[in-house]
């Protein structure tokens, strides 16, 4: 069964424009991961916010994490049209990785 | 190309036949895991190895279905009896044990008709 739940499902914007996706989660964590996937393949991690971490950046991405409400967003900034692909959150409680049912986000050139 | 590997990338089988598929992680990765994807949805885990043991496995992973990894490398995953719920990706992951991010694979895609 999936923990997580992204909203909103789907995301259109248009380049240059930031896009913000949320997570939401339902069991303790040790951390809790993003990843995207484009049509057809496989995921690539794209950042990791630990349980006892509030923010985090890397690049065009900032994750936020709130243990209280279970929750995370993904905030992808300045987006480009190569930022088009599905993304995931995954929560890690110390066995394999618990996924959501992702946001695809649209991102028009 | 160092990163993992899957094959076949595509599978159509009829429904009642065995399909077995194969992943090649990161060479010095301990642990890999197996995932499975239906269309819309995040991947479900199915099972992982730590080395050589199978350490855990989903309750999806029905007996008709069975992973092994001999001498820690590449794993195998094999249904067996497909039937047409079967259709997903397939996808296969490996990591570091002291590591928390999972290195994926392309997937593969079966279809049972």
């Amino acid at each position: 069964s999936q923990q997580g739940e992204e909203d909103p499902q789907a995301l259109s914007i248009q380049e240059g424009e930031n896009a913000t996706m949320n997570c939401s989660y339902k069991t303790s964590i040790n951390n809790l991961q993003w990843y995207r996937q484009n049509s057809g393949r496989g995921l690539v991690h794209l950042i990791l916010i630990r349980s006892n971490e509030r923010e985090k950046h890397s690049g065009r991405l900032r994750v936020t994490l709130d243990t209280s409400k279970k929750s995370s967003s993904l905030l992808i900034t300045a987006s480009r049209a190569a930022d088009t692909a599905s993304y995931f959150c995954a929560t890690d409680a110390g066995r394999a990785l618990t996924f959501g049912s992702g946001t695809r986000l649209q991102v028009q050139p | 190309d160092t990163g993992v590997s899957q094959d076949p990338r595509h599978k159509i089988t009829k429904r009642g036949q065995n399909v077995t598929f194969r992943c090649d992680p990161i060479s010095e990765h301990n642990r890999l895991y197996w995932y499975r994807q239906t269309l819309g949805q995040g991947p479900e885990f199915l099972t992982y190895f730590q080395n050589e043991a199978q350490l855990e496995k989903s309750r999806l992973l029905s007996d008709r279905f069975s992973a092994e990894r001999p001498k820690g490398s590449f794993s195998t995953l094999e249904i067996q009896r497909t039937e047409q719920g079967d259709s997903a990706m397939y996808l296969c992951a490996s990591s570091w044990k002291n590591t928390d991010e999972q290195y994926f694979g392309p997937g593969t895609r079966l279809t049972v008709t």
